[in-house]
């Protein structure tokens, strides 16, 4: 069975700084990758998705980016900030119409 | 647009009834139909999904029925239990790594 390890738990972070989110799988060899993001109370919002090593296709930016360094890791990044990305960030895989998720990040943009 | 709506947006039921969550789409390409629950502070998980070739899939007591024509479905949840109470997403793929959520229905479940 696939696992998904998100990381961090938890971030509090000041507008404008940087932010680098990661997520690892396992148990699944060439996963399709993807990253969600949730306002507290809100629906899913799907940001990228990647189904090969170096390739991401974006689906909403946020002024956001993504980058999948290894076939099983998928990172989220941005370099500044806004208070509205703040929100809870979740890392999905699977394979062919199969999406779940891990624990998620959630973060505080102050 | 793509969009996947869900009502009602919130339900409560007694324990042992049977809860009934409904989506509706407009896209005729989605091919793949998966409900997930939420608990507080969880992630969302899978819990049973469908797809058009079938107008009905039950996983113990979680049955959706699928009606292709009216692009309609709805996750019928029998001897509904506490534990139960969570918010429920229904998603949609068109098989092309883009997957669609609802809003989500909070149910509670009361003892």
């Amino acid at each position: 069975a696939q696992t998904i390890h998100q990381w961090p738990v938890a971030e509090i972070k000041a507008v404008g700084s940087p932010l680098s989110l990661g997520c690892t799988i396992k148990g699944k060899s060439s996963p399709n990758l993807y990253w969600y993001w949730q306002a507290t109370g809100g629906t899913l919002q799907q940001l990228f998705y990647s189904i090969t090593v170096g390739q991401v296709e974006s689906v909403v930016q946020l002024n956001l980016s993504a980058s999948r360094p290894k076939d099983d890791q998928f990172i989220l990044s941005t370099e500044k900030l806004l208070l509205s990305h703040s929100g809870f960030y979740l890392c999905g895989g699977g394979g062919q119409n199969t999406l779940y998720f891990g624990a998620g990040t959630r973060l505080s943009v102050l | 647009q793509q969009q996947v709506r869900q009502s009602p947006q919130s339900l409560t039921v007694w324990e042992g009834e049977t809860a009934i969550l409904n989506c509706s789409y407009e896209d005729s390409t989605f091919d793949y139909f998966p409900w997930y629950w939420q608990f507080p502070r969880e992630s969302p998980a899978l819990l049973i999904a469908i797809r058009p070739v079938s107008n009905k899939k039950e996983d113990g007591r979680f049955t959706i029925f699928f009606n292709k024509r009216e692009k309609k479905l709805s996750l019928h949840i029998t001897d509904s239990q506490p534990g139960d109470s969570a918010t429920y997403f229904c998603a949609a793929s068109p098989g092309n790594y883009k997957y669609v959520f609802g809003a989500g229905t909070r149910l509670k479940v009361i003892a």
